[in-house]
């Protein structure tokens, strides 16, 4: 079935540093993928999506983009603020097994500090 | 507009006994998703309902339910609560089947199992 496998945390970086947070899956055709934040006690909120190969999402200064050939859909920002401090979660859903339920990574914590 | 809703926030409820949490959608949205979220299993899928009949279910006993209403609202029912029942659910409603459409979550509800 499909399955999402994000970098574990916790991840520290320093203000205006750059961010990689890895993302890679596992689904046959083409899914769509996603990027959730969910910041403390809140529930998730959607940061960005692409629906197909090559697609770019991009949100805040948030980018990702759908890599058919490494079925990857990593998370980058080229400047962290303090605010961004929340936790990441990669999903996907669909692909040929059709209308399918969000899969979810374990989610990745980030942690900026000033 | 009005976000998704979940009652009640907070809740602790003693082994043994039963709960009901509610899910009031975003207004037109037909689509209900629940997730279980706890810190060693992440995200996990329980249900979704759309116009009132249950879509897709995840892998999770019997004691977990689920129901929408004509207006959309969703109620999940957990019976007989185990400690591991500890978790924060989360609602999730969409225009569309999830997948298709961007899900949008609610804030959760945090039960605690004693």
């Amino acid at each position: 079935g499909n399955s999402v496998t994000q970098m574990e945390g916790p991840v520290t970086l320093s203000e205006e540093a750059f961010l990689t947070i890895n993302c890679t899956y596992t689904a046959t055709g083409y899914p769509s993928l996603f990027w959730y934040v969910q910041y403390p006690g809140e529930g998730l909120q959607l940061l960005l999506k692409a629906t197909k190969a090559d697609d770019k999402g991009s949100n805040k200064g948030f980018e990702a983009t759908y890599r058919k050939e490494t079925t990857s859909f990593h998370l980058e920002k080229g400047s962290v603020q303090v605010s961004d401090s929340a936790v990441y979660f990669c999903a996907l859903s669909g692909g040929d097994s059709g209308n399918t339920p969000l899969v979810f990574g374990k989610g990745t914590r980030l942690s900026v500090i000033a | 507009k009005a976000g998704v809703t979940q009652t009640p926030r907070y809740l602790i409820k003693t082994r043994g006994q039963q709960v009901t949490l509610s899910c009031s959608p975003i207004s037109g949205h037909r689509s209900v998703s629940w997730y279980q979220q706890t810190p060693g299993q992440g995200l996990q899928f329980l249900f979704e309902y759309f116009s009132e009949t249950q879509r897709n279910k995840g892998n999770f006993p019997g004691r977990f339910s689920g129901r929408q209403f004509s207006n959309s609202r969703s109620e999940m029912n957990v019976s007989t609560l185990e400690l591991g029942d500890s978790a924060l659910y989360l609602c999730a409603s969409s225009l569309e089947a999830t997948g298709i459409a961007e899900a949008f979550f609610g804030q959760g509800t945090r039960l605690t199992v004693v």
